[in-house]
């Protein structure tokens, strides 16, 4: 079983649409968890962490975290043609080991 | 400001070249990555350094070296590198992990390397 899992995708979603990414891992002692996006041919950028059970929103991002069922999401309110890249999950536990383990993301295209 | 450097932005090299990728970062972060992405695929952790010092390896051929001379620098030396190794080579860092603590890890805009 692969550590963190994302659907790969493409998801398709029309602009202005609410999209909806999913992420599921497999370490229960997870403790952080984070949302990267990454444009083709770019470097990964980081636009959400959430650490604690529930929603965390930061503008039309929101990121929701259920350890209990071992998921986060990461929702995209009102999406727009710029937000089309890869979405990249990323979990760490706080064991100290530094380690970022990351999804192989999903990518995401919004259509105008 | 959370930025991470690299130079360059893009190498060729051949096989037989010696060269090296650079990465800075002034945001006082104690852990420094480096991490190797191919197209379509996430990105694969090489090494990483916590106060100056190797922490991980992860089992990378030693045609690559890392050198973290002091907080703020990581180089990755190359040598003798194959076409396989061609590659978009990511720098990170992050805060010190201490136990109980978040810390977020914040990219360069990596080398893209390519080796004939």
């Amino acid at each position: 079983q692969k550590e963190v899992e994302q659907n790969s995708g493409p998801l398709s979603v029309p602009e202005g649409a609410i999209a909806s990414l999913n992420c599921t891992y497999s370490d229960r002692v997870s403790q952080s968890f984070f949302w990267y996006r990454q444009y083709s041919g770019k470097s990964p950028e980081l636009i959400m962490s959430i650490y604690s059970n529930g929603d965390k929103e930061d503008g039309r991002f929101t990121a929701q975290l259920n350890k209990a069922s071992q998921y986060v999401s990461l929702l995209i309110r009102d999406s727009q043609p710029s937000d089309s890249a890869t979405y990249l999950c990323a979990v760490k536990t706080t064991s100290g080991t530094y380690k970022y383990i990351f999804g192989t993301g999903t990518r995401l295209k919004v259509l105008a | 400001d959370t930025e991470v450097t690299q130079t360059p932005k893009h190498l060729v090299m051949g096989m037989t070249n010696k060269k090296s990728l650079k990465c800075e970062q002034h945001m006082g972060h104690r852990a420094m990555y480096w991490y190797k992405q191919k197209a379509k695929k996430p990105p694969e952790l090489m090494f990483v350094y916590s106060y100056e010092k190797l922490s991980i390896n992860e089992s990378v051929p030693s045609r690559f070296s890392p050198e973290c001379p002091n907080s703020s620098l990581l180089n990755l030396h190359l040598h003798a590198l194959q076409p396989e190794d061609s590659a978009l080579y990511l720098c990170a860092s992050s805060q010190e992990g201490v136990a109980g603590h978040h810390y977020e890890q914040y990219f360069g805009p990596g080398t893209r390397l390519t080796v004939t």
